[in-house]
């Protein structure tokens, strides 16, 4: 199993440009999230999903949309990047309903520079 | 969720126990507290939860006092790659497991 991926790594963006960051788990696990993680600070979530077809808000969703057309994918687009969305991004899944214990598994993170 | 406290960085010597505290006094019965650990620049990695009873895995023992209001990780024998932020959080699985990491406390681990 692969676990968590992310794509890409790593991507450097001028202001304005649009992006989409691809996550894939192959865990089969209902629920996915994206965070981002900015110099020094813990890690604040952006929108999540509980399942295929669904998604909901975070702590810091605005410049930020995402989709979750089916249950192994989870994506992540900024439409309009702005030097402030400058981060590394992580992914993670877990299990949902009564197999829900809380444990995140987590992909290695995408870093997004915004000039 | 209820909040944590952390001590911002910590050290400890090889091959000792690591013994890293976590404040939690407004933990509600149904949150539980789990730990997980960031080495460097990579994904953060579970280590272990609980939710009264103190409990114990191949990575990590977790101690909760009786009042549920502070929690302690212990590392029993650590080595240079448990050198990471380890962050204590409080969370209802109810909540969709919507974990809320704070910034955690700065292990080192030394010779």
């Amino acid at each position: 199993n692969a676990g968590v991926t992310q794509t890409p790594k790593f991507r450097v963006l001028k202001t304005g440009q649009s992006m989409t960051l691809l996550c894939a788990q192959d865990m089969n696990h209902e629920y996915m999230y994206w965070y981002r993680q900015d110099p020094g600070m813990g890690l604040r979530l952006i929108h999540y999903s509980v399942g295929e077809g669904t998604t909901a808000k975070g702590e810091v969703p605005d410049g930020y949309n995402v989709s979750r057309l089916k249950k192994q994918n989870f994506l992540l687009g900024l439409e309009s990047a702005a030097p402030s969305q400058t981060s590394v991004y992580f992914c993670a899944s877990t299990d949902g309903g009564d197999r829900n214990t809380g444990e995140l598994f987590f992909g290695e993170g995408s870093r997004l520079t915004v000039l | 969720d209820a909040k944590t406290t952390q001590p911002t960085s910590m050290d400890c010597a090889e091959g000792r126990a690591a013994n890293l505290p976590c404040n939690h006094s407004t933990i509600s019965g149904n949150e539980y507290v789990y730990w997980y650990r960031q080495i460097h620049s990579q994904g953060p990695q579970y280590i272990i939860h609980g939710l009264k009873n103190n409990e114990t895995n191949e990575m990590a023992s977790l101690i909760i006092t009786e009042d549920r209001k502070s929690s302690t990780l212990i590392l029993p024998h650590a080595t240079l790659r448990d050198t990471a932020v380890y962050y204590c959080i409080v969370s209802n699985t109810g909540t969709a497991s919507k974990l809320t990491f704070g910034t955690g406390t700065r292990l080192q681990v030394t010779l």
